[in-house]
């Protein structure tokens, strides 16, 4: 099993559209959640970090359920510029551990 | 510089040359992650430097791969007799202890 899963899509959504993606990771020992954002033949981009409590930054959303080891990110009111592949990243006792992505195509 | 760097951009090399990658942190961050990421995939991981603390070399794929940190700022990542399947890009980040990682721009190396 990997240690951070997630949907690789493609998610092909209108422009305006909410997202929703998940992703679950293994090891409960975990201490700190991400989501990054990469662009095609681009450097990865750390879009923002996950809480328990659930944060927000403008269109997007982050969630953690640290019980069920599984993590969101909400886009809403989807802009052709958000058209990327997400990824999610875990980080364990030493280092990030990145999903394999998901990538999201946003449409006229 | 604001941000991780990282040289060369790209580097094309012939097969069982040895190449070094160089990686520049931001300033004042302690920890030091090295990554590749073949084409169409995702992010594997190579090797960890946290401080003064003795890397997490666990990722790395052989012993032809080695990387040191100097002085806790500037990284090397060195790849002895280079084999094709090595082609890839080669990303660096850094971070400030255990936060999310910035990465730099990558190196693009093509062993032919």
């Amino acid at each position: 099993r990997k240690e951070v899963e997630q949907d690789p899509g493609p998610f092909n959504v209108p422009e305006g559209a909410t997202v929703a993606f998940n992703c679950t990771y293994s090891n409960s020992a975990s201490q700190s959640f991400f989501w990054y954002r990469q662009d095609c033949r681009k450097e990865p981009k750390l879009l923002m970090s996950v809480y328990s409590s659930g944060n927000e930054d403008g269109r997007f959303t982050a969630q953690l359920n640290r019980a069920s080891q599984y993590i969101s990110l909400l886009i809403r009111d989807s802009k052709l510029s958000d058209s990327a592949t997400y990824l999610c990243v875990v980080r364990g006792y030493n280092k990030l551990i990145f999903g394999a992505g998901t990538r999201l195509a946003v449409h006229p | 510089g604001a941000g991780v760097s990282q040289s060369p951009s790209n580097k094309v090399t012939e097969k069982g040359k040895d190449v070094e990658l160089r990686c520049d942190p931001i300033s004042g961050h302690t920890a030091l992650y090295w990554y590749r990421q073949s084409l169409g995939q995702g992010l594997e991981f190579l090797i960890y430097f946290q401080g003064n603390s003795a890397p997490d070399k666990s990722g790395l794929p052989s012993d032809r791969f080695s990387a040191e940190r100097t002085g806790g700022s500037v990284s090397t990542l060195t790849i002895q007799r280079t084999q094709q399947e090595d082609s890839a890009v080669y990303l660096c980040a850094s971070s400030p202890d255990f936060l999310g990682g910035h990465f730099g721009p990558g190196t693009r190396l093509t062993v032919l």
